[in-house]
């Protein structure tokens, strides 16, 4: 079965805590990208990784780290600077790194991430 | 800014009925992509439509792309009470390696 998944579906954090979204793909894509949606809001890109031990921000990084070891992993951590962190969390991934196309990108379900 | 701004931000219509959702942009780009993402959940691709291409069919899907007037249009005939979601269009600017997602359209339709 083919696919990326996230976990975990729901978390909730108190302030002052970091938390780790995790990402992990089968299917072979070289790119991956996590992505904030706030209610009634688009996606915004956080990070974004063409390939394996390379990443690079997007446009609110700020309050968040990433790291991409492995082709198929790719874990979001949510720091205790970032100062507004309650939104669902999508992670996708793509065939190609967008430097050479942009390609459709394929989605996991997502976190919902509430700070208590 | 927004890349892609879609219009309406909610559309409600009754089933058999037809939706069109329009997407503008402001930059030239390379492709421009719709996705649906039913309550709570992952986006899912619909269609992607090149910028050297105009109209593009899908099932019951058909998307429209005019450069001149940087915009786009989806449109789902016959509609279903599953096609209740939101749909995002999503553009990539040329020069940049980023997708840029719109803030969407809520469909509703009505059984």
């Amino acid at each position: 079965d083919g696919g990326i998944t996230q976990s975990p579906k729901y978390l909730f954090r108190k302030e002052g805590q970091n938390v780790t979204l995790s990402c992990e793909q089968n299917l072979n894509h070289d790119a991956m990208y996590w992505y904030r949606q706030d209610p009634g809001q688009g996606l915004r890109l956080i990070y974004y990784s063409q390939i394996v031990n390379d990443f690079q921000k997007g446009d609110i990084a700020e309050g968040y780290s990433v790291s991409r070891e492995k082709k198929e992993s790719f874990p979001l951590t949510v720091t205790s600077a970032q100062k507004n962190p309650t939104a669902f969390y999508l992670c996708a991934s793509s065939i190609r790194p967008p430097k050479i196309s942009t390609d459709t990108q394929y989605f996991g379900p997502g976190t919902r991430l509430t700070v208590l | 800014s927004q890349q892609g701004e879609e219009d309406p931000q909610a559309l409600s219509i009754q089933e058999g009925e037809n939706a069109t959702m329009n997407c503008s942009y402001k930059t030239s780009i390379n492709n421009l992509q719709w996705y649906r993402q039913n309550s709570g959940r992952g986006l899912v691709h619909l269609i992607l439509i090149r910028s050297n291409e105009r109209e593009k069919h899908s099932g019951r899907l058909r998307v429209t792309l005019d450069t001149s007037k940087k915009s786009s249009s989806l449109l789902i005939t016959a509609s279903r009470a599953a096609d209740t979601a939101s749909y995002f269009c999503a553009t990539d600017r040329r020069g940049s390696e980023k997708l840029v997602f719109g803030k969407g359209t809520k469909l509703t339709v009505n059984p």
